[in-house]
């Protein structure tokens, strides 16, 4: 079965400062996707970030850039130039390729920013 | 319409009675899914529908909770005999079909449901 393990139930940034959240996952697939979704206080997941396993480049979007290691099964999400909007539930999850609906989410990380 | 619309937005019911909760996917997605959001337990898949038919039923905790879709849109959750577990946050998403690469899965704001 698959699973996804983030180990910082929460985290804490200076606004403009850098911060990188830890995702670990385990799967026997070969295909497959993983995410960083962000839950505000309006409780609707928005997608941040997406990677293909099969692309050995690292997706970025904007000030969101992801480190993939797929031997380590390692999918860390770094937020630069942090804001105060960047403040949510950042939550990482997998789906098995053609069925990216159908997610495996870990138990989040609570993202604090500071002015 | 523009996004998944979930209501209500938040439902308190009282324990042992029947609820029912409704999902308005995005217009065209073929694809919807429930998923449960419990406090200390993250996010569980609960069912997803391809159409009008589930071909994954695999998380629905117990028979007590059933879903259908009609239409190939809206879709309704319904929990029978609630109980105090029961309470969780439900939530929407829908993307345009299972099976299709580089699709995304839009949610909706969930519906926080309350067992007293």
């Amino acid at each position: 079965a698959q699973t996804v393990t983030q180990s910082q139930p929460e985290m804490s940034v200076q606004e403009a400062e850098t911060v990188t959240l830890s995702c670990t996952y385990d799967t026997s697939e070969s295909d497959y996707y993983l995410f960083w979704y962000k839950q505000p206080p309006s409780r609707q997941m928005i997608l941040v970030i997406r990677q293909e396993a099969y692309k050995q480049q690292n997706a970025t979007e904007n000030r969101f850039s992801v480190n993939f290691q797929k031997a380590a099964k390692s999918f860390s999400l770094k937020i630069s130039d942090s804001q105060l909007g960047d403040a949510a539930m950042y939550f990482c999850a997998y789906s098995r390729g053609g069925s990216q609906g159908n997610l495996i989410f870990g138990k989040g990380t609570k993202l604090s920013v500071k002015p | 319409g523009a996004g998944v619309s979930q209501s209500p937005s938040n439902k308190v019911t009282e324990k042992g009675k029947d609820v029912e909760l409704r999902c308005d996917p995005i217009s065209g997605h073929t694809a919807l899914y429930w998923y449960r959001q419990s406090l200390g337990q993250g996010l569980e898949f609960l069912i997803y529908f391809q159409g009008n038919s589930a071909p994954d039923k695999s998380g629905l905790p117990s028979d007590r909770f059933s879903a259908e879709r009609t239409g190939g849109s809206v879709s309704t959750l319904t929990i029978q005999r609630t109980q105090q577990e029961d309470s969780a946050v439900y939530l929407c998403a829908s993307s345009l079909r299972q099976g299709a690469r580089n699709t995304e899965a839009f949610f909706g704001q969930g519906t926080r449901l309350t067992v007293v």
